[in-house]
């Protein structure tokens, strides 16, 4: 079982402020994907970053794939209420003959007004 | 175009009953999941359905069955529902096995 570690847990942010999360592991992804859970709803997929290093933008977020593919941050500038809810990483890697996704745990994200 | 489709939204069973919960989607995708939500414990997937035909447990199968009914369909079967099964379930739907996922709205559980 692949292992994907989220931080922090919570987060609580006045509006305005910039924030950065993490998700990490011990094993190589073939990609990762981050999705935002808003509250009472399922997850809805953000991105998908592939190569290490790539860096992509969606709008006042930042998602970064590390070099080794092996972890990834996710950096909020300027932080708005609507931004609340949870943030979960998954990453895809290859075993038993087919790719397959494991989740982590998630970074639940409260932003003040 | 609904995307991932779940029903019931919400249900409340007595220990010992049994109910299906139903899931479809219409992006032709190859792939569905059941997993289930609790606080703390994050998404735990219970079973999943590479391609028509064919499931497979997840993590956590133990008190569920399910039935891949067409490319479409999946759903979930709980026959003898516990209280340790309260919870959010969600369905989820990718083009293959460990891809981008799809999930549905999900369904509240309760068993009292």
């Amino acid at each position: 079982t692949q292992l994907l570690e989220q931080s922090p847990q919570f987060l609580s942010i006045q509006e305005g402020e910039n924030l950065t999360v993490y998700c990490n592991s011990s094993s190589v992804f073939s990609s990762l994907q981050w999705y935002r859970q808003e509250p009472g709803e399922g997850p809805v997929l953000l991105v998908t970053v592939v190569t290490g290093g790539e860096v992509k933008k969606l709008k006042r977020l930042t998602f970064q794939f590390g070099d080794a593919r092996k972890d990834s941050s996710l950096h909020i500038t300027a932080a708005q209420p609507g931004d609340t809810g949870l943030y979960l990483c998954a990453g895809s890697y290859s075993g038993a003959g087919s790719y397959q996704l494991t989740f982590g745990k998630g970074t639940k994200l409260s932003v003040i007004p | 175009n609904a995307g991932v489709t779940q029903t019931p939204k919400f249900q409340v069973l007595k220990t010992g009953q049994s109910m299906t919960l139903q899931c479809a989607q219409d992006m032709n995708h190859n792939s569905m999941y059941w997993y289930r939500q609790d606080p703390g414990m994050g998404l735990r997937l219970i079973y999943y359905s590479a391609s028509e035909g064919t499931t497979d447990k997840g993590e956590v199968p133990n008190g569920y069955n399910v039935s891949r009914l067409n490319k479409r369909e999946f759903s979930l079967r709980l026959e003898s529902a516990a209280p340790s099964q309260t919870s959010v379930y969600f369905c989820a739907s990718s083009a293959r096995r460990g891809w981008e996922q799809y999930f549905g709205p999900g369904t509240r559980l309760t068993v009292t």
